[in-house]
This record gives C-alpha cells, sequence and structure tokens, in this order.
C-alpha cells in the first residue's frame, strides 16, 4: 500500500530555519523528491534523495533516511517568497517515474 | 526550451459538456503524466505514458475520464460527460529519463464545470 505524511500547515519567521519532515509507507520505494508550488502556480522541483543523507542546494537541503521511511526538508534563512506549498514524492521503482503526491505542506513565513 | 504546454489555460464548461485538454511535453522527454489538484485531494496522479504507452491509469476515477498520447509530443485528457465534481486544476508534466527524478510541469487547465 501507499501512505504519506506531512504537516498541512507551517508558520515561520523571515529568517528563521523550518524543516518539513515527510514520513512515507511506499512500495517499491526509489528515492525522495520535493517540489515547492507557490499560490496559483505550476509544482516546480526543489530536490531529490536517492541515497540516505543530506543533499545541499543552496538555502535548501534535504534529507532521507530509508531505513526510517522518513525524509525532511530544512529551508533556511527564510524570505518572504518562500511562502508556498511543500511536497514530498516519494518515487516508485520501475514504473516509468511514478512520483506519489499528497497535500503538501503550506508554509506561511512572516516578516 | 518551452518548457510544458497546456491549452487551455481556463475551461468554464457546462455539466454534461464533453472536455478536452491538451498537452505539449518538452521536446525529447520519455514520460508524460497528467495530474488533477483539488483542495481536498491535494495532487493527485491520473495517468502517465512512457514512450507514448500508458503505462499505469489506476487513477484515472471513472470511466469518463480518458486519456491518449497518439504521439511524442502531444496529449489529451478528455472527460465526456463532465460533472460539478470534475473542477479542479489538470496539470500534465513530462520527465526526460522515465526515471523517478526531476518532473516538468506545465501550467495547468484549470477547468470549471457548471
Amino acid at each position: 500500500g501507499q501512505s504519506l505524511e506531512q504537516p498541512s500547515e507551517v508558520t515561520a519567521v523571515e529568517g528563521a530555519i523550518v524543516q518539513i519532515n515527510c514520513t512515507y509507507q511506499t512500495s517499491g520505494f526509489y528515492g525522495l523528491s520535493w517540489y515547492q508550488q507557490h499560490d496559483g502556480g505550476a509544482p516546480t522541483f526543489l530536490s531529490y534523495n536517492a541515497l540516505d543523507g543530506l543533499e545541499e542546494t543552496g538555502r535548501f537541503s534535504s534529507f532521507l533516511s530509508r531505513s526510517d521511511s522518513y525524509g525532511y526538508l530544512l529551508l533556511q534563512e527564510l524570505q518572504m517568497k518562500d511562502s508556498a506549498s511543500y511536497f514530498c514524492a516519494p518515487g516508485v521503482y520501475n514504473q516509468g517515474g511514478k512520483l506519489i503526491f499528497g497535500q503538501g505542506t503550506e508554509l506561511s513565513v512572516k516578516p | 526550451d518551452a518548457g510544458v504546454i497546456q491549452s487551455p489555460r481556463h475551461e468554464v464548461t457546462e455539466m454534461g459538456q464533453e472536455v478536452t485538454l491538451r498537452c505539449k511535453p518538452i521536446s525529447g522527454h520519455n514520460s508524460l503524466f497528467w495530474y488533477r489538484q483539488t483542495m481536498m485531494r491535494g495532487l493527485e496522479l491520473l495517468i502517465y505514458f512512457n514512450n507514448n504507452v500508458p503505462i499505469d491509469d489506476s487513477g484515472m476515477p471513472e470511466d469518463r475520464f480518458s486519456a491518449k498520447m497518439p504521439n511524442a509530443s502531444f496529449s489529451t485528457l478528455k472527460i465526456q460527460p463532465s460533472e460539478p465534481r470534475d473542477s479542479a486544476v489538470y496539470f500534465c508534466a513530462s520527465n526526460p529519463s522515465g526515471g523517478t527524478d526531476t518532473q516538468y510541469f506545465g501550467p495547468g487547465t484549470r477547468l470549471t464545470v457548471l
């Protein structure tokens, strides 16, 4: 079966650090992606973890632990423009790139 | 590259009418995905194709929904007949390799069924 959990909402202040957690149960799990979606826009790719550990891309980092079926997205030096929805998306092996999305986490950055 | 192109961007129709949504993936991409997004259900995968062949249509909600990919540069999602509960934003996305990494999303079609 498939299940995916991440918080529905997170609020933080400008300049702070925020962590968005994701737990999943995915048959044939292959890797974990993160996408950002601004209100009225399309999802855009942020990060991908194929292996355990931390991937860093500028202010954003993503972590994966396969043994715990857990990952997180870390956003540092928060800016107002980071207010958006963030989706973790487990990938399914050998199925042509299938990703499982859910409800996402709405991040609000306050001044 | 122009990115993934979707048309129309907005569609308003009446219940019972046929709706056709169109997608042009990024040239050279092997996989194409159709998603539906609503507040209640989040972002749901409806169907996806690899090398123009449908791989998994288990997310298609009912027989009223159908999708085709006649060639590598074009796909359609059709709803016939449409119902008010089909109102949502429909996204098309493509992936270059068929792997589980980056998907590139189109701008979406906002469908309203009255």
